[in-house]
């Protein structure tokens, strides 16, 4: 059972048009929603996060918004650059639980 | 400043050797876990650690050992190995004090014939 679900394996975008990665979750006791990026061969490095307190945090060209009536996530890129060509993974968390579930991933592609 | 560090990067096996992946971490952080990583499957947590001497399962721990003597390292072990864990092995690190981002190793790309 898939709790964390990223339905797009892949999205294509040009340089400088925004990027939004979608995530949906299933489990109504997560609480805490990250986002990290994933370059080949390389482990996964931390972008940006949010808390369910909060529906929206802005980091730069980053921006992660919450739904929680649909447990959903998306994150926005603006404006796409083709450094930001990597796997996307979305992963959520419940308050004490110590367990970080993480979605398939997102590839995305940005064209220049 | 090393921050989570995994050795080896690459190991080949053959079915039923035993292997001993190894973790370390220098920022003094009591939370590390190892998660596999396979095509369309995304991050998977195999157990976790919440400090020196505790551990715990998580989704796929089958086939797999860990304990935790030190802050520092969180070995993980296969036993008897089967191709169906060829993976890649991701460990990680946090605080525990509140919900923060992990910090990876650049992981270890195991294949098990």
């Amino acid at each position: 059972d898939q709790q964390v679900k990223q339905n797009s394996p892949s999205l294509s975008v040009q340089e400088g048009r925004i990027s939004i990665l979608n995530c949906d979750y299933t489990n109504s006791m997560f609480d805490y929603f990250l986002w990290y990026k994933k370059y080949p061969a390389e482990g996964p490095t931390f972008l940006i996060s949010i808390s369910s307190i909060k529906d929206k945090n802005e980091d730069g060209r980053f921006t992660v918004f919450l739904n929680k009536s649909a447990k959903h996530l998306s994150l926005h890129i603006v404006p796409s650059q083709p450094g930001d060509s990597a796997v996307y993974f979305c992963a959520a968390s419940a308050t004490g639980t110590y367990k970080y579930i993480f979605g398939t991933g997102t590839r995305l592609k940005v064209l220049a | 400043n090393a921050g989570v560090t995994q050795t080896p990067k690459f190991q080949v096996l053959k079915t039923g050797q035993s292997m001993t992946l190894q973790c370390a971490q220098d920022m003094n952080h009591e939370y590390m876990s190892w998660y596999r990583q396979d095509p369309g499957m995304g991050l998977r947590l195999i157990h976790y650690s919440v400090g020196a001497g505790i551990t715990d399962q998580g989704e796929v721990p089958n086939g797999y050992n860990v304990s935790r003597s030190t802050t520092e390292d969180f070995p993980l072990r296969l036993l008897s190995a089967a191709p169906s864990q060829t993976s890649v092995y991701f460990c990680a690190s946090r605080d525990t004090g509140f919900s923060g981002a992990q910090h990876f190793g650049d992981g270890t790309r195991l294949s098990i014939l």
